[in-house]
């Protein structure tokens, strides 16, 4: 089955606590990209990636890293995270970037740092 | 950059038909598409549009684009229980976000029995 796949669904931390959230997909896609939702705010982009090894900030990707060292894979990393980052994270792919093919989004990841 | 509007919530009764409004500010766009969200699930991708088009019809969903106003519309025919869930519009193009790509911040859609 098609799909891209988040883990963990659910992740309770500490300030400073490093953490990783995987992203998967099994569909070759080019491109890969992460979103967080909060209320009122809808989906904002934190980074994307056209390709292995590219990488390029979206519009908040202030406290997070990212890599992509394979096409299948694009973690999502927070070196020290912070309250301000609880969040709903989704990673999403697509077979081309810049809104010219539909995204597939993974079900989410919610996260609290306390 | 380029922003993307609609309103956060739309209540309708069960049978009636719902239409979600979206208002965008790219001249340059080239897709638009929807997305449904379900309590606790991600994205998935309901419909999409070229921007050369005016119409795109599917089942009980139609999509409506006036390009002139940038104006794009969604109507559920008879509206489901099952279609209580949140409405993205988005639009790709070259004022977009980082990416290219902006999102609007999403319509409720509550469903009155």
């Amino acid at each position: 089955e098609a799909q891209v796949t988040q883990n963990p669904r659910y992740l309770i931390t500490v300030t400073g606590k490093k953490l990783t959230v995987t992203c998967s997909q099994n569909m070759n896609h080019e491109y890969m990209s992460w979103y967080r939702q909060d209320p009122g705010l809808g989906l904002r982009q934190i980074y994307y990636s056209m390709n292995v090894e590219v990488t390029d900030k979206g519009d908040v990707p202030e406290g997070y890293k990212v890599s992509r060292k394979e096409k299948r894979n694009f973690p999502l990393i927070l070196e020290s995270p912070s309250p301000n980052q609880t969040s709903l994270y989704f990673c999403a792919s697509s077979t081309q970037g810049q809104g010219a093919s539909p995204l597939h989004f993974g079900n989410g990841t919610r996260l609290t740092v306390t | 950059g380029e922003d993307v509007e609609q309103s956060l919530f739309l209540s309708v009764r069960e049978g009636d038909s719902s239409v979600i409004n979206c208002t965008y500010t790219d001249s340059s766009s080239t897709y638009l598409y929807w997305y449904k969200q379900e309590p606790g699930a991600g994205l998935q991708l309901l419909t999409y549009i070229f921007s050369n088009m005016d119409m795109k019809q599917d089942q009980r969903l139609t999509v409506l684009l006036n390009k002139k106003d940038k104006h794009l519309s969604l109507r559920i025919a008879d509206t489901q229980t099952g279609d209580s869930a949140i409405y993205f519009c988005a639009e790709s193009g070259v004022g977009g976000g980082a990416d290219g790509l902006t999102f609007g911040k999403g319509t409720h859609l509550i469903i009155q029995p």
